[in-house]
């Protein structure tokens, strides 16, 4: 079975600094890797979408890399900002019908 | 972009009653739509995986009879709590893939249930 683990779980920045999370996961069969935020009480919005044969992704000031190899994702946050503060969760796709796999999260908060 | 509305957002109840949460998506077609539940600080685990026109498939441990799914239109799912629990009390959240198979998943904004 998948499973996700995501370190930190929480982390604490300073406004401006660089973002690193990081998400491991135990199967290299996946279809593919999201990166997703989550605000408090609220729903997900995603952000990255990184297929099995793809390194990596971009949008705007964030990257997300995948190495199916050694069964990591990292998500940077370039110039951190206070509206960044959010939880971020990283899930796998594990079967073609779409079902996710999702990691616990890494709380993060940037301070102005 | 695609839109998933899951109504309502909020919900509390006496313990024992049933509560339905619907899950729509509002401009795309969804053959599956997911339910999911989170606890608080944890991860959201996959309750059930509904398609339309068919009978849910539920994950281990979950109880079928408890957590009612219906997908009855390629518009519409909904899970119903029924007899409630303050155990069950946890955030609900529902996804939704488009038919035309965009492999994005879109989410609802979900439903935070308490039951006193």
């Amino acid at each position: 079975k998948q499973e996700v683990t995501q370190i930190p779980a929480a982390l604490s920045v300073p406004e401006g600094e660089n973002l690193v999370l990081n998400c491991s996961f135990t199967d290299s069969a996946i279809y593919n890797l999201q990166w997703f935020r989550q605000d408090p009480g609220k729903g997900l919005t995603s952000l990255l979408l990184i297929q099995s044969s793809q390194r990596e992704q971009t949008s705007g000031r964030l990257n997300a890399s995948l190495d199916k190899s050694s069964g990591r994702s990292t998500l940077y946050i370039a110039a951190s900002q206070p509206g960044d503060s959010a939880t971020y969760l990283c899930a796998g796709l594990t079967d073609s019908w779409g079902k996710l796999q999702f990691g616990a999260g890494t709380q993060v908060v940037v301070t102005p | 972009g695609a839109v998933v509305s899951q109504h309502p957002s909020r919900v509390i109840c006496k313990s024992g009653t049933s509560v339905k949460i619907e899950c729509r998506s509002l401009d795309f077609q969804a053959t599956t739509m997911f339910w999911y539940r989170q606890f608080p600080k944890q991860s959201l685990m996959l309750m059930a995986t509904s398609n339309e026109g068919s009978k849910a498939t539920y994950e281990q441990g979950v109880e079928k009879d408890k957590f009612l799914i219906n997908h009855a239109s390629l518009t519409l799912s909904t899970l119903t709590v029924t007899s409630a629990h303050p155990e069950d009390s946890s955030f609900y959240i529902c996804s939704a893939r488009d038919r035309g198979g965009n492999e994005k998943l879109f989410f609802g904004s979900g439903t935070q249930l308490s039951v006193l």
